[in-house]
Formats: C-alpha cells, structure tokens, sequence
C-alpha cells in the first residue's frame, strides 16, 4: 500500500540554524500539506500546496517558513531560523482526487 | 472564527465493549467531517468521514452520526479490541478552492482495559 515517508525522523537543532523537513508523497498525488503538533496538543495546519505553489498557508507559516517541490517526488518544509518555540512534530500529508488526506509518520523537531 | 473541540480528554473503556467519542463544532458552514486516530509516535490515520449531507455513516466496527442542528459529531467503535486504544481526533475540512485544510479537534485519548 503506497504511504507517505518522512526524513529523519528526529532533527535535533540549535536555535537560530536552519532545518529542511522532507517529505516524500503518495506519487499520483496533487495536493500536498504541512501539520505541525505540539507535545500533548492538536494537529494545526501550516500550508496546503497545489499546482507548484501555496494555495493557503496559517498565520504559524511566517516568513520563517518556506515550502518547495524540487522534483517529482519531494516536498520540503525548511525553517529559516528555528527558535524554541518551533519544537514539534511535522507531519506531512498528500491527497488524491478524493478528499482523504494521507498522513505521513512525521518529524521529531527538537531546538535547543 | 472556526474550531473543533472535543467534549472529553480521555476515555477508558472494557476490552468487548462499545466507546463514544464526541466532538462539537463551531461553524456551521462546514460540510465534511473526519476523524483521525493516533497512536503513539504515528502520524493521524483516517478513520471514516461524512458529509454534511448526511446524519450517519457506518464502516467496519466503527460508526460517525453527524447532528446539524447541535453542531455535534461522534464515533462511535463496536466492540473494542486492545488495538483500538489511541488518540481519537475529529477533523474539519476547510479552505478553499479544494485545497481543504484540515482543522483538528483536541483530541481524545481512549484505552481499551483488558
């Protein structure tokens, strides 16, 4: 069964660097998402991508952030400048012609 | 503005019985619904979803009834199994144009007792 991957599965950082999260889609997908999750809370969304470029992004998605889909097959999330408070889990999702948004195993964020 | 909140934090239910897990939501205008479980160190696995056009949806031991006019969601699992314990979110599918952001409840913890 295809599934969304993540890479790696734990970035540990210092605060102030710079983080690329990668995702590798459902591969006749066209919609692609970033979630975040902070320790014991919900799910929030931070951007939804179609068509090469942001369809809507949150007011977490500061300048800060960014997303690419260099190639075929990846979808970054990198984090400018981390600082503490960005310490979470990043999942990223893929959806289909349907609506069911598929969740990959997400990233481990930690800035110290 | 939209949300999605979650009547209780945790639930601990027998092993063999029947769970309810409820949700409410503000904004009347949304048509599609989800609920998402969670396990441990996992990303949200799709469960089952409805549309507004509906009040009641069933899958494989589980079941989503949708109430409108309280704003009101839940699901319920029939005969829980050990494997069914996690973290049980509802969901909202917003946005735009299809882009369909997801807006997440709180979450609900369930533990299945042997």
């Amino acid at each position: 069964e295809p599934e969304v991957t993540q890479t790696p599965s734990h970035q540990v950082t210092q605060m102030g660097q710079e983080v690329i999260l990668r995702c590798v889609p459902i591969s006749n997908h066209l919609y692609f998402y970033w979630y975040r999750q902070i320790l014991g809370q919900k799910v929030e969304f931070l951007v939804s991508f179609y068509n090469n470029e942001i369809s809507e992004k949150s007011e977490i998605f500061d300048d800060q952030f960014s997303v690419e889909r260099p190639d075929g097959s990846n979808f970054t999330l990198k984090i400018r400048s981390t600082k503490l408070e960005d310490s979470a889990m990043y999942f990223c999702a893929s959806r289909g012609a349907g609506n069911e948004q598929f969740f990959g195993p997400g990233t481990r964020l930690t800035v110290l | 503005g939209e949300s999605v909140g979650l009547h209780l934090p945790t639930l601990s239910v027998q092993e063999g019985d029947n769970s309810i897990i409820n949700c409410a939501y503000s904004n009347s205008a949304s048509d599609y619904f989800i609920w998402y479980k969670q396990e441990s160190g996992k990303g949200p696995q799709f469960i089952i979803d409805i549309r507004s056009n509906m009040d009641k949806r069933q899958g494989q031991r589980v079941t989503v009834l949708l109430n409108k006019t309280v704003k009101h969601l839940s699901l319920q699992i029939a005969a829980t199994q050990p494997g069914d314990s996690a973290v049980y979110f509802c969901a909202e599918n917003g946005g735009f144009l299809g882009a369909q952001k997801l807006v997440f409840g709180q979450g609900t913890r369930l533990t299945i007792n042997p």
